[in-house]
């Protein structure tokens, strides 16, 4: 089936600081959304990408479509501890609406005080 | 304004047994998703479903697992004679519109643990 590759897989950083985290596919996505997901919770969407080249912020949040529509990226500007959790990329195939949204397998955010 | 209701949150079953996951929508949709996470991996499409039509069942096993959205009532994802390998979350998602942006709302899910 087809599969988004999200990386990195983890990662630990201090609090303040940045963090980018990407999905990349080999077939073309008409709508890229960025979810996070807190332990014993389900997903939540954080920002919702339709357009190749949108770049799209919710609060220390920016995400990108990539023009090629093949990929997108998620930011997170000066991390807090509250950002700790799991975050999915999730892509929905071009000439495809209406079929479910495929996910990646998600960046796990440890952010150490 | 409730959003994706799952229960059980946790259903524990022995082997053999049956599993009876419900998912009532968020008020104003009618598309209902499942997905099974497994530990330590990303969400897999299981089935969508409209009130009363199974719209694409492809990720959904052939043998024991069913899944039906009423005209009345909520969501049922049913697992028969389950087996250890079935041990996962489950989520439901709901979507108002087939056509345009792809979001879905998720519940927080229905942990199944089979002994």
């Amino acid at each position: 089936g087809q599969q988004l590759n999200q990386s990195p897989q983890s990662m630990f950083i201090q609090e303040g600081e940045d963090v980018s985290m990407n999905c990349t596919s080999s077939s073309i996505f008409n709508t890229w959304l960025w979810y996070k997901q807190d332990p014993g919770e389900g997903p939540v969407l954080l920002i919702a990408l339709y357009k190749a080249g949108e770049l799209t912020s919710n609060g220390r949040l920016t995400a990108q479509f990539g023009i090629t529509r093949k990929d997108s990226f998620l930011n997170i500007s000066a991390s807090i501890p509250s950002d700790v959790g799991i975050y999915f990329c999730a892509g929905q195939l071009r000439g495809q609406a209406g079929t479910a949204l495929i996910f990646g397998k998600g960046t796990t955010l440890s952010v150490s005080s | 304004n409730a959003g994706v209701m799952q229960n059980p949150r946790h259903l524990v079953r022995r082997r053999g047994q049956e599993a009876r996951l419900r998912c009532s929508p968020m008020k104003g949709h009618s598309h209902v998703y499942w997905y099974r996470q497994l530990p330590e991996e990303g969400l897999k499409f299981m089935v969508y479903l409209q009130k009363e039509n199974i719209i694409d069942e492809s990720g959904m096993p052939k043998e024991r697992f069913s899944a039906e959205f009423p005209k009345e009532g909520p969501s049922i994802l049913r697992i028969q004679q389950v087996v250890r390998g079935d041990s996962a979350a489950y989520f439901c998602a709901s979507s108002p519109t087939v056509i345009g942006t792809g979001e879905l709302f998720f519940g927080e899910g229905s942990r199944l643990t089979v002994l």
